[in-house]
């Protein structure tokens, strides 16, 4: 299974920070490489595909980079409803596995 | 408009055979490249797949709980069941499905969840 690291687990950050979410995998997945954006008791949110794409309707503030094993996701500017848990998942090969989650916090 | 929303039982005891059914609308199970996933969150803990299920029938499983699932399709209902055999206390989670295009894509609209708890 290609097991995925995202760091750091816990984020602090202030509203108008910037702030980069970081999701290593274990073995190449090119760019199979998808973020989710989850909120307490909510379905996750499809943020960023292909490690780069913006979905639809997703704020330009989001941006995500990277190939191979290593990722980023980018929040530009932080907004009040940007504090949340967010998850990379990689969909190279099966089994599809989810990083830990990074758990963004509002300092 | 997508949507996904599943059901079944929100209690079970240990050894029972849980079933979920994933009923959607604003796709088709038949079109050229959907695909529908199942994916469980314990409390407090990070996603899960679990298993999905392709337009073409094509079906693949975590290996992790490989023997325990079975995903079926029907699609004249719009929904997708999964059954988990043998429920344990561990298997207590919220369990979701997803809509997907392409192998290689990510799941792009989600249901809701159910909270299954598993207890004696």
């Amino acid at each position: 299974d290609i097991q995925l690291t995202q760091s750091p687990s816990f984020l602090s950050a202030s509203v108008g920070d910037r702030v980069t979410l970081t999701c290593r995998a274990s073995e190449n997945v090119i760019n199979y490489l998808a973020w989710y954006q989850q909120k307490p008791g909510k379905a996750p949110n499809l943020l960023i595909y292909a490690a780069s794409t913006l979905q639809g309707g997703v704020p330009s503030r989001f941006s995500g980079s990277g190939s191979g094993t290593e990722f980023t996701l980018t929040i530009s500017s932080l907004q009040p409803e940007d504090f949340a848990t967010y998850y990379c998942q990689q969909l190279s090969s099966y089994p599809i596995t989810f990083g830990q989650g990074t758990r963004l916090d509002i300092k | 408009q997508i949507t996904l929303e599943e059901s079944g039982p929100t209690l079970m005891k240990p050894t029972q055979t849980l079933t979920l059914t994933c009923t959607f609308s604003g796709f088709s199970l038949s079109t050229n490249g959907v695909g529908v996933g199942w994916f469980r969150q314990p409390p407090g803990k990070a996603l899960e797949w679990l298993a999905l299920i392709y337009w073409d029938d094509d079906k693949r499983y975590s290996p992790s709980l490989d023997n325990r699932l079975t995903i079926t399709r029907d699609t004249s209902k719009n929904q997708v069941s999964l059954t988990m055999t043998n429920m344990d206390p561990v298997d207590t989670a919220t369990y979701s499905c997803a809509h997907k295009i392409g192998r290689g894509k990510p799941f792009d609209f989600w249901g809701q969840g159910t909270l299954v708890t598993v207890s004696s």
